[in-house]
């Protein structure tokens, strides 16, 4: 089974307003993190957010806020007020066990492409 | 800019050939990591070293390698290069001990194996 899964092929959002990007993981260990990455077309990674396991509120950084749903498994970003910079590939990522522990890589989605409209 | 240095940022190679990435970490972050983003593949995690030592192993392939200097700064060997190696290769680093433990990535060497 994939370990991380965003569907969304494609998404468009007019400049200015707000924009759901889904990501649902699956793991069974009770440590994790789930990160979201922006790819623009120049091909840098840029980070975004983070969210704990054990975290107890959803994470926000600026515009950036991260719904997350622990039992359903899915930890969506939330883009407000999109902007024309916005527009760039973007990865929902886990590392499975505590920070610091043996394993610390990252898997990742397939990516969501998301374009902002003037 | 996330302060992970990565050189060079294009490399165009024949098949058959070896070629050497490299990587320098942000100041103070002691775990280095190896990405590999290919179309057909997505981003698959390669290897990971902690301050000199060989943490965590991904999907690596034998005809590539890496190591840690003392100096942090890291190295990714690819040697008898095919046409499938052709790819962008991330290097990232993280602290290691923080909640987080966040990951920043560099801005990648583009491969291509012609």
């Amino acid at each position: 089974a994939q370990k991380i899964t965003q569907t969304q092929p494609g998404m468009f959002v007019q400049e200015k307003e707000a924009v759901t990007l889904d990501c649902t993981y699956d793991t069974s260990d009770p440590s994790y993190g789930l990160f979201w990455y922006k790819q623009p077309s120049s091909g840098e990674m840029i980070f975004l957010i983070y969210q704990g396991s054990y975290d107890q509120q959803n994470a926000t950084e600026g515009r950036y806020s991260l719904n997350f749903q622990k039992a359903r498994k899915s930890a969506n970003l939330v883009i407000s007020a999109s902007q024309l910079g916005d527009s760039a590939m973007y990865f929902c990522a886990m590392r499975e066990g505590l920070s610091g522990g043996a394993n610390s890589k990252l898997t990742f989605g397939k990516g969501i492409t998301l374009s902002v409209r003037p | 800019d996330s302060g992970v240095t990565q050189t060079p940022k294009h490399l165009i190679t024949a098949t058959g050939q070896r070629v050497t990435l490299r990587c320098s970490p942000r100041s103070g972050d002691l775990s280095v990591y190896w990405y590999q983003q290919s179309l057909d593949q997505g981003l698959q995690f390669l290897i990971q070293y902690y301050n000199g030592e060989e943490r965590a192993k991904g999907n690596i392939l034998e005809r590539f390698s890496a190591q840690q200097f003392p100096d942090l700064h890291s190295e990714l060997n690819l040697s008898s290069l095919e046409l499938g190696d052709s790819a962008l290769y991330f290097c990232a680093s993280s602290v290691v001990g923080q909640a987080a433990d966040t990951q920043y990535f560099g801005p990648g060497t583009r491969l291509t194996v012609l």
